[in-house]
């Protein structure tokens, strides 16, 4: 289930379950969006991007959708395994002349066995 | 894949000295690059963006004498927190682009911890 740490929310999930985490976004001017993966003590890995006039794309077991009527974005992690655990954020792109990122809160994954 | 690098990894410090950050693009030239600091369980919180030979741009609420930051060339910025303090205790993120290309590749992140 999820749930909201003091900073974090948390979603817990069991290994091969779909995992949705959801995001939502502040500018309604936005025309770029993506999620990246951070484990513990590393930086940011990207997972997949989605510009505005897309409203769905699909990599290797991930999905990002995208609705910009209420400013909304979510990624479908299929079969999520153990390695999948992590804290997932959103960010999103304002200022397209430097590629200038807002990020999300974030969400931690965590995946039991 | 494009690979930027930052040095330290982690770093402890006095109170009261400085502390100099490296960010490097090792396979890319890095046109602009940003630096990031995320707190404990937060998000990454943009504090400058710099690009190559000009000046850096601060976020509102970030000092530029306190972090001072240097592009000096295509593939190395730094960033140098000076009269650090237990408070700037974080993690340091930078993150580089080059040319027309869209997307960040961010470092490895840098520990600072401040006695």
């Amino acid at each position: 289930g999820e749930s909201v740490g003091l900073h974090l929310p948390t979603l817990s999930v069991q290994e091969g379950d779909n995992s949705i985490i959801n995001c939502a976004y502040s500018n309604s001017a936005s025309d770029y969006f993506i999620w990246y993966k951070q484990e513990s003590g590393k930086g940011p890995q990207f997972i997949i991007d989605i510009r505005s006039n897309m409203d769905k794309r699909q990599g290797q077991r991930v999905t990002v959708l995208l609705n910009k009527t209420v400013k909304h974005l979510s990624l479908q992690i299929a079969a999520t395994q153990p390695g999948d655990s992590a804290v997932y954020f959103c960010a999103e792109n304002i200022d397209s002349g430097y590629s200038t990122l807002t990020f999300g809160k974030g969400t931690m994954l965590l995946v039991s066995p | 894949g494009a690979v930027v690098s930052q040095h330290p990894s982690w770093v402890i410090c006095k109170s009261g000295t400085s502390v100099k950050i490296e960010c490097r693009s090792l396979d890319f030239q890095a046109t602009t690059m940003f630096w990031y600091r995320q707190f404990p369980k937060q998000s990454l919180m943009l504090m400058a963006t710099s690009n190559e030979g000009s000046k850096a741009t601060y976020e509102q609420g970030v000092e530029k004498d306190k972090f001072l930051i240097n592009h000096a060339s295509l593939t190395l910025s730094t960033l140098t927190v000076t009269s650090a303090h237990p408070e700037d205790s974080s993690f340091y993120i930078c993150s580089a682009k080059g040319g027309l290309v869209h997307e960040q590749f961010f470092g490895p992140g840098t520990r600072l911890t401040v006695l």
